[in-house]
């Protein structure tokens, strides 16, 4: 089975903090996904990545940067963690090309509160 | 990139069959239609995928009509383990479906 993990499922931050999100896929998949996950909002896509060092922005990369220096590893960085990034992060995975169907392999969620 | 629109929530019985639709106006010619389910404190799960007439799987069937420009995911006598949001996304494959985009999804609630 695919398996996308998330290095924490809660974490509590402080306002100004710089927060890290590690997310490790098993799969060899080449493209990986940040999302964010509020109530009333559904999912919203921060950053994804097609390749090693690629990195493209979603619909909401501000505040957010993205770290991909292996194939299997995604990182997420608030580099100043603000309240309004309290929230659920959700880490995903995909292979490319050819007939797939690029199904989204996501991992169990990361709940960021700032403090 | 194609928006979807769906119903906010839905009610049903189990034993019952739930039809949910999306409609995708502006979908293009390489988009297809996916279909994702998500439970509480979990990622979404992709559950069928189509891009014309009907797709069939052990959980589900997609239903989309000549001109693509809905559908509908059906599913079966449904259980108390079927409540959960379902996300109907549409995508291209060329890019890979490398930026499907999620919208708030339909909040489905089985009641015994």
């Amino acid at each position: 089975d695919v398996k996308v993990t998330q290095s924490s499922r809660y974490l509590v931050k402080r306002t100004g903090e710089k927060v890290f999100l590690e997310c490790v896929q098993d799969m060899d998949h080449e493209n990986m996904f940040w999302y964010r996950q509020d109530p009333g909002l559904g999912l919203r896509l921060i950053y994804f990545s097609y390749d090693v060092k690629m990195k493209e922005k979603g619909d909401i990369p501000e505040g957010y940067s993205v770290s991909r220096e292996k194939k299997e590893r995604f990182s997420l960085i608030l580099e100043s963690a603000s309240t309004n990034q309290t929230s659920m992060y959700l880490c995903a995975s995909s292979t490319s090309g050819g007939s797939n169907t690029g199904e989204l392999f996501f991992g169990e969620g990361s709940r960021l509160t700032v403090l | 990139l194609a928006k979807t629109t769906q119903p906010i929530s839905m009610d049903s019985y189990e034993g019952q069959e739930v039809n949910i639709t999306c409609s995708h106006n502006n979908i293009a010619t390489n988009d297809y239609i996916t279909w994702y389910q998500q439970f509480p404190s979990q990622g979404p799960r992709f559950i069928i995928q189509g891009y014309k007439t009907k797709v069939t799987n052990e959980v589900a069937s997609l239903f989309i009509p000549a001109d693509r420009k809905s559908s509908t995911l059906s599913l079966p006598r449904v259980s108390l383990s079927d409540t959960a949001v379902y996300y109907c996304l549409v995508g291209d494959s060329h890019t890979g479906f490398q930026k499907l985009v999620f919208g708030t999804g339909t909040r489905l609630l089985v009641s015994p």
